[in-house]
């Protein structure tokens, strides 16, 4: 198993640009996350799904939109991107069986200019 | 309103010496509480997680102590060695709806000298 991976590894925007964080998870989690780390705050949950086709907002969910449409995949869009969100940004799953256990990926590094 | 407040936010510590990191929550709902282990570069890995049913869980050189009238929760680190050197995080969680979302302290870098 790959576990959870994400795509880029990198990434530098210009104010206003859009793109996509692809995540991928091969375990059949039925949850995924997406968090972004800043220093000194921890982690803050943005958008959560608990199944395909279902989605929520979480703690800083601003300027960020999500989907799930297979069980696997969980892609974290930024409309309109913004300085601020100058970020290490993280996704996660978890299972049924693993009750509690979040597995997250390697993140992806964004800089918004 | 940060639910999960964690100190100190560095710590230096000598080979073989005990590392304490500690974590304070305010929702009394929480009723899950994990400490996550974090590599330079790497997403958060679980290290080890507790129940408030109970004081303490030691898993080899790592304790978590509980304190459920406190609203406190602390990681202990017995003989710390080069490789523990990593940024820990405290969390929470509570039961109820499917999604049981954690809550995260701000990070502790543990450095442990040679």
């Amino acid at each position: 198993n790959a576990g959870v991976t994400q795509t880029p590894k990198f990434q530098v925007l210009k104010t206003g640009q859009s793109m996509t964080l692809q995540c991928a998870q091969d375990m059949n989690h039925e949850y995924m996350s997406w968090y972004r780390q800043d220093p000194g705050m921890g982690l803050r949950l943005i958008h959560y799904s608990v199944g395909a086709g279902i989605t929520d907002q979480g703690e800083v969910p601003n300027g960020y939109n999500v989907s799930r449409s297979t069980t696997e995949d969980f892609p974290l869009r930024l409309l309109s991107a913004a300085p601020s969100q100058t970020s290490v940004y993280f996704c996660a799953s978890r299972g049924r069986r693993e009750r509690n256990e979040q597995f997250f990926g390697p993140g992806t590094r964004l800089t918004v200019l | 309103q940060q639910q999960v407040k964690q100190s100190p936010q560095s710590l230096i510590v000598q080979k073989g010496g005990i590392s304490i990191i500690n974590c304070a929550y305010e929702n009394t709902a929480f009723d899950y509480f994990p400490w996550y282990q974090q590599f330079p570069g790497k997403g958060p890995a679980l290290l080890i997680a507790i129940r408030p049913d109970v004081s303490e869980k030691k898993e080899g050189r790592f304790t978590i102590s509980f304190n459920k009238s406190a609203k406190q929760f602390s990681l202990h680190i017995m003989d710390s060695q080069p490789g523990d050197s990593a940024t820990y995080f405290c969390a929470a969680s509570k039961s109820g709806g499917s999604a049981r979302q954690l809550t995260f302290g701000s990070g502790t870098q543990l450095t442990v000298l040679p």
